[in-house]
């Protein structure tokens, strides 16, 4: 079963403008993830965040994690029709004999020109 | 450096047949992990391993099996495919397991299952 749910579902803005994904999650964590696949090929990690941090950044991207709510959040600011993917994101608990990512539904993004 | 590679790309089967999809980590990895990604759904994990030893494995059934070996490579199999296995398979591996290692996903196998 998914871990997450992605919030919305789908995403359409133009070029410039700033893109919110939220995920919401149901068990403790270790961490989150954000992850964007492009056309139902690989996984590209984009960023990840501890849950004693609540907020985080790499370059266009900003995320936010609220472990009281189980929540994060996911902005890409000025996008760019590159950016036009599939966004997830994916917890990270620690299990009796190794690791696993849970990854919510997703989010497709779509970047018009 | 070669990123995560997978082999085939596309396959098509029929039901009640079996398939073998393979993966190759980055090397130095010497974690692998499956996930099955069914269209239009977030990926889902199958198993992971480490140092060729199972170190973890997924809500599946005893249909699905895998192996890593010594170079650190790894195999899927699937028996007596349904058309429920239809999906894209990923691999991903990470140089060790545990909590906040970055997986690195390979392209996927799409597998069609008629």
């Amino acid at each position: 079963s998914q871990q997450g749910e992605e919030d919305p579902q789908a995403l359409s803005i133009q070029e410039g403008e700033n893109a919110t994904m939220n995920c919401s999650y149901k068990t403790s964590i270790n961490n989150l993830q954000w992850y964007r696949q492009n056309s139902g090929r690989g996984l590209v990690h984009l960023i990840l965040i501890r849950s004693n941090e609540r907020e985080k950044h790499s370059g266009r991207l900003r995320v936010t994690l609220d472990t009281s709510k189980k929540s994060s959040s996911l902005l890409i600011t000025a996008s760019r029709a590159a950016d036009t993917a599939s966004y997830f994101c994916a917890t990270d608990a620690w299990e009796t004999s190794g690791s696993r990512l849970t990854f919510g539904e997703g989010t497709q993004l779509t970047v018009n020109p | 450096d070669a990123g995560v590679t997978q082999s085939p790309t596309h396959l098509i089967k029929t039901r009640g047949q079996q398939v073998t999809l393979r993966c190759s980590p980055i090397s130095g990895h010497k974690s692998v992990s499956w996930y099955q990604q069914v269209l239009g759904q977030g990926p889902q994990f199958i198993f992971q391993y480490y140092e060729k030893e199972e170190r973890g494995r997924g809500n599946f059934p005893d249909r699905f099996s895998a192996r890593q070996f010594p170079n650190y490579s790894s195999e899927l199999n699937v028996n007596a495919l349904l058309l429920g296995d239809s999906a894209l398979y990923l691999c991903a591996s990470s140089t060790r397991t545990g909590v906040g290692e970055t997986q690195y996903f390979g392209p996927g196998t799409r597998l069609l299952v008629l």
